[in-house]
């Protein structure tokens, strides 16, 4: 069965580093999603990407984030510079051809800033 | 900010029982209601997605219903088995945004043998 996948699945950075958090969706998938949870807190939407292009994002989703589908299968999330309260699980999801469909997540990366 | 509330936060229940909890969300532009099964060290995985008023979903031993003109769902889970033992979370889509994806909290529900 597809599935997606995401690499790292820790990922340990200095504060002020650049991080690139990995993803490939589902290969037929339209749709993509970064979303985070901070340990004891709600799963928060970051951002979605359709058709190349971010079609959402969340007040979370500042200057510091960035998305790209480089070369049509990886989905990557980039921290330019990562802050403490960057650290937490992120989760890729992917749906098929309708925005509002079931998503499919990755097992997440963990990402701990010191 | 949409606030999507799910109760109760966390429940026991021996196996065999029947449980049911909700999740209410904003009842304006609603989109779309997903329902996602989360266990620990795993990722969430997707049980249902709802759209019309009065929808009613079901997969095996675990059901679903949607209210969109008062804003709650239930999801409901018959004889309860330790494997049912997880996080379910569940997700508004409200339009003006509707890609943009709001989670409750979550009800943790641990099934006892």
């Amino acid at each position: 069965e597809p599935e997606v996948t995401q690499t790292p699945s820790h990922q340990v950075t200095q504060m002020g580093q650049e991080v690139i958090l990995r993803c490939v969706p589902i290969s037929n998938h339209l749709y993509f999603y970064w979303y985070r949870q901070i340990l004891g807190q709600k799963v928060e939407f970051l951002v979605s990407f359709y058709n190349n292009e971010i079609s959402e994002k969340s007040e979370i989703f500042d200057d510091q984030f960035s998305v790209e589908r480089p070369d049509g299968s990886n989905f990557t999330l980039k921290i330019r510079s990562t802050k403490l309260e960057d650290s937490a699980m992120y989760f890729c999801a992917s749906s098929g051809s309708t925005g509002w469909g079931t998503q499919y997540f990755g097992p997440g990366t963990r990402l701990l800033v010191l | 900010i949409l606030n999507v509330e799910q109760s109760p936060q966390s429940l026991h229940v021996q196996e065999g029982d029947s449980t049911n909890f909700t999740c209410s969300f904003p009842s304006s532009n609603f989109y779309a209601l997903h329902w996602y099964r989360w266990e620990t060290a795993k990722s969430p995985e997707a049980l249902f997605v709802m759209t019309l008023n009065g929808d009613e979903k079901k997969k095996g031993r675990i059901s679903a219903t949607l209210n969109t003109k008062e804003g709650y769902s239930y999801l409901y889970i018959k004889g309860s088995q330790p494997e049912d033992s997880a996080t379910y979370l569940c997700a508004s889509m409200n339009s003006g945004g509707y890609q943009k994806v709001t989670f409750g909290t979550g009800t943790k529900l641990q099934v006892i043998p």
